[in-house]
C-alpha cells in the first residue's frame, strides 16, 4: 500500500527564517502529489499541487515544492516565514488512477515565532 | 462561494451512544467524501459519493459507521453505537469531477 512520510512532527521557526518541509511518499507509478495546510480553527486548504510538467511548483502565499521523481520526494519550502504561517501542513499523494482516494501524510505543526 | 460546511464542530458523546455527522458540500459538486483524523495519526479516507451514489466505501472502518446522501446534496455519518477508537477528526470534502478537494472544517468527535 501507497504511503506518505512527513519527516517532522513539529517545527519552530522564528519569523524571517527559510522553511523545508520534508515528504516522501512510496509508490512507483505516476501520482499527484499536494500540500495542504490547516490555519487554526479553519478548514484544510490547497497549497500547492503537482499533476506534470515543471516539477517546481509554486502556491499560494509565496510557498514551493519540487518535485524530485528519483527521490520520491516533493519538499515544502518558503524562503521567509511569517508568523501568519503557524499552521499544521499535510502532504498528500493520489495514484493509481484514482482522482480522489488521498493518502495523507501524518502532518507537520509549523510554529512561527513572532 | 460558501465552502463545504460541517455540523456540528464539536461532539463529545458516551461510548455506546449515537451521533450523527452531517457535511453540506459546496453547491453543485456532485463529488462528496467523509475521511477521518484519528488523534496522532494520520487523515485517511473514508468513502466516496458521486450524487447520492457510493461510490467507493473502502476506507469505511466497520459496519458501526453509516454514511447517507440523500437526494445528492447533504450526506450524514452515523456512528451507531460510538467506541473510544472512533475519536478523532471527521472531515467531509467536496470536489467538481477531477478537481482538487474543497474541505470542510471538520467535527472533532470525543468518545468518553
Amino acid at each position: 500500500a501507497q504511503s506518505v512520510s512527513q519527516h517532522n512532527h513539529h517545527v519552530i521557526l522564528s519569523e524571517a527564517a527559510s522553511l523545508e518541509l520534508g515528504c516522501n511518499y512510496s509508490y512507483g507509478g505516476t501520482v499527484n502529489l499536494f500540500w495542504y495546510v490547516q490555519y487554526p480553527g479553519q478548514h484544510l486548504q490547497l497549497l500547492l499541487k503537482y499533476f506534470s510538467g515543471d516539477p517546481l511548483v509554486k502556491g499560494i502565499k509565496g510557498f514551493e515544492a519540487e518535485f524530485i521523481k528519483s527521490k520520491f520526494s516533493f519538499n515544502l519550502r518558503k524562503p521567509s516565514v511569517q508568523w501568519s504561517d503557524t499552521a499544521e501542513y499535510f502532504c498528500a499523494v493520489i495514484s493509481g488512477g484514482s482522482n480522489y482516494k488521498l493518502t495523507f501524510g501524518k502532518g507537520t505543526l509549523l510554529t512561527v515565532n513572532p | 462561494e460558501a465552502g463545504v460546511t460541517q455540523f456540528p464542530s464539536h461532539s463529545v458523546i458516551e461510548k455506546g451512544q449515537t451521533v450523527t455527522l452531517r457535511c453540506d458540500p459546496i453547491s453543485g459538486h456532485d463529488n462528496l467524501y467523509w475521511y477521518r483524523r484519528v488523534m496522532g495519526k494520520e487523515i485517511k479516507f473514508l468513502l466516496h459519493f458521486v450524487k447520492e451514489s457510493k461510490q467507493d466505501e473502502s476506507g469505511m472502518p466497520n459496519n458501526r459507521f453509516l454514511a447517507e446522501r440523500t437526494g445528492g446534496t447533504y450526506s450524514t455519518l452515523k456512528v451507531q453505537p460510538a467506541e473510544l477508537e472512533d475519536s478523532g477528526v471527521y472531515f467531509c470534502a467536496s470536489s467538481l469531477n477531477n478537481s482538487p478537494l474543497h474541505f470542510g472544517n471538520g467535527t472533532r468527535l470525543t468518545v468518553t
